[in-house]
């Protein structure tokens, strides 16, 4: 089986902080790693994503994420947070053979101008 | 470019209903699943496909079906609505190799009363 873990519900943060949402999972089989972003009212939108090979990826709109093994986390990152990255963001996990995707909870991010 | 396409955006259902949720995607993929999103609990997998006339449940599979008798087309049924089936309905979609990421439809919002 696997499993997220997204502490913090809501997150406030500045414009032009950095932004930083964790995730840690749970998995038996080597992890496919997600990060998705959702706006009001809409579907979710891939942002990055880690399958094998470099573990710092990076998505679109400026967020990376860096995938620890020995900490079994994807930490999602921007160096600069702007209005439009106000949203919902989902860590999602799966794996070879696996055909679940599962999901955290979520992060609602509220940028404070 | 269509993508997952989800159908209807909106509906209202009196306890009891039923209902059929549509999901078609044009990209070929073999893979289709159902979550609900609900506050505070992330997306939920109900049930999923990993082909045509292949179906599985997931992890909140009570009170809906589904069937697959196409590549494209992904229904989820209702059988007698309940009140705590008010949620956001996605679909997403997926080649079988799981790397590629998922592709969600834009969502229907249920409300029974």
């Amino acid at each position: 089986a696997q499993s997220v873990t997204q502490l913090g519900s809501h997150v406030s943060v500045s414009e032009g902080a950095l932004v930083l949402l964790r995730c840690n999972y749970s998995s038996s089989v080597p992890p496919y790693l997600f990060w998705y972003v959702q706006y009001p009212n809409q579907g979710l939108q891939l942002l990055l994503k880690y399958t094998t090979g470099a573990t710092l990826v990076k998505g679109i709109n400026g967020f990376e994420a860096e995938f620890k093994k020995s900490e079994t986390s994807f930490h999602l990152t921007k160096p600069s947070a702007h209005m439009s990255d106000a949203a919902e963001y989902f860590c999602a996990v799966t794996g070879y053979g696996n055909n679940r995707l599962a999901f955290g909870k979520g992060n609602q991010v509220v940028v404070i101008p | 470019n269509a993508g997952v396409t989800q159908t209807p955006k909106f509906q209202v259902l009196k306890t009891g209903q039923s209902m059929t949720l549509q999901c078609a995607q044009d990209m070929n993929h073999e893979y289709m699943s159902w979550y609900r999103q609900d506050p505070g609990m992330g997306l939920r997998l109900i049930h999923y496909s990993v082909g045509a006339g292949i179906t599985d449940q997931g992890e909140v599979p009570n009170g809906y079906n589904v069937s697959r008798s196409t590549t494209e087309d992904f229904p989820l049924r209702l059988l007698s609505a309940a009140p705590s089936q008010t949620s956001v309905y996605f679909c997403a979609s997926s080649y079988s190799d799981r790397r590629h990421g998922y592709t969600f439809g834009s969502g229907t919002r249920l409300t029974v009363v």
